[in-house]
C-alpha cells in the first residue's frame, strides 16, 4: 500500500471549514483513497473515499489533486462534535482488505 | 439495526488469565474485522473473516491468540493466556460484500492486564 503522510494535530474554529491534507506521493492506479475519523473513546467511523474525482457527501468533500499525490478532506463547516483523530488511508484490492490507519490528524474544533 | 455489539466493554484481569472478547456484526454484513489500538502502535488489524472463515490472520501477534466465528452472528477473540502487553482497546467491525472499506466499527473493548 501507499504510505500516508498528515500533520499530526490541526486546529479550526467552530462553523469555519475545516481543510485536512493528505500526502499520498507513492499511490498507484487502482488505489483509492478513504478517510475514516475516530472521536474519543469511540471506534472509527467512514466518512469518504475517491479515486480521482472530487466526491461530496453528507459528511465532508474530498479534493484529489490531478496527480493524486495528495487530497484534502474538508469539513464545510465544523462543530464542536467534529474534534476527532482523521484519518487518510490508501489502499485497493490487491492488499486485501487491511485498511493501514496510521497516525493520523487530531483536529481540535475551538469555540 | 444496534450496529456491531462488543462485550464486555471494559475487561480487566490478571496476567496468565485467559480472556474471551465477543462481537455481534451487523446483520447481512459477510466481513468481520478484529483490531487493536494501542498508543504505541495505534490500530493494527489482527484477523478478518468472510463469510464465517478466516482469510488473514497475519496480524495475530502470537499463539497466545486466538479468534473464531462459528456462524453469521457471532465472534470471538481469546487471549490465553494473557499478558500485561496486551493491555489495549480491541474493536471489532464489520461490513458487506464489495463495500469492504466502508467499516462499521463497535464500541471496543477495553482490556487491561495487570
Amino acid at each position: 500500500d501507499a504510505k500516508t503522510t498528515q500533520p499530526p494535530s490541526m486546529d479550526c474554529a467552530e462553523g469555519r471549514a475545516a481543510n485536512l491534507p493528505c500526502n499520498h506521493s507513492t499511490i498507484s492506479g487502482n488505489e483509492y483513497v478513504y478517510w475514516y475519523r475516530q472521536i474519543h473513546s469511540q471506534g472509527p467511523q467512514y466518512i469518504i473515499h475517491g479515486l480521482k474525482n472530487n466526491e461530496t457527501n453528507e459528511m465532508a468533500s474530498l479534493i484529489i489533486t490531478e496527480d493524486r499525490k495528495s487530497s484534502t478532506l474538508i469539513l464545510p463547516h465544523a462543530t464542536l462534535r467534529d474534534t476527532a483523530v482523521y484519518y487518510c488511508i490508501v489502499s485497493s484490492s490487491n492488499s486485501g482488505y487491511a485498511l493501514n490507519f496510521g497516525k493520523g490528524t487530531s483536529l481540535l474544533v475551538t469555540p | 439495526d444496534a450496529g456491531v455489539i462488543q462485550s464486555p466493554r471494559h475487561e480487566v484481569t490478571e496476567m496468565g488469565q485467559e480472556v474471551t472478547l465477543r462481537c455481534k456484526p451487523i446483520s447481512g454484513h459477510d466481513y468481520l474485522f478484529w483490531y487493536r489500538q494501542t498508543m504505541m502502535r495505534g490500530l493494527e488489524l489482527l484477523i478478518y473473516f468472510n463469510n464465517n472463515v478466516p482469510i488473514d490472520d497475519s496480524g495475530m501477534p502470537e499463539d497466545r491468540f486466538s479468534a473464531k466465528m462459528p456462524n453469521a452472528s457471532f465472534s470471538t477473540l481469546k487471549i490465553q493466556p494473557s499478558e500485561p502487553r496486551d493491555s489495549a482497546v480491541y474493536f471489532c467491525a464489520s461490513s458487506f460484500g464489495g463495500v469492504f472499506y466502508e467499516q462499521y466499527f463497535g464500541p471496543g473493548t477495553r482490556l487491561t492486564v495487570t
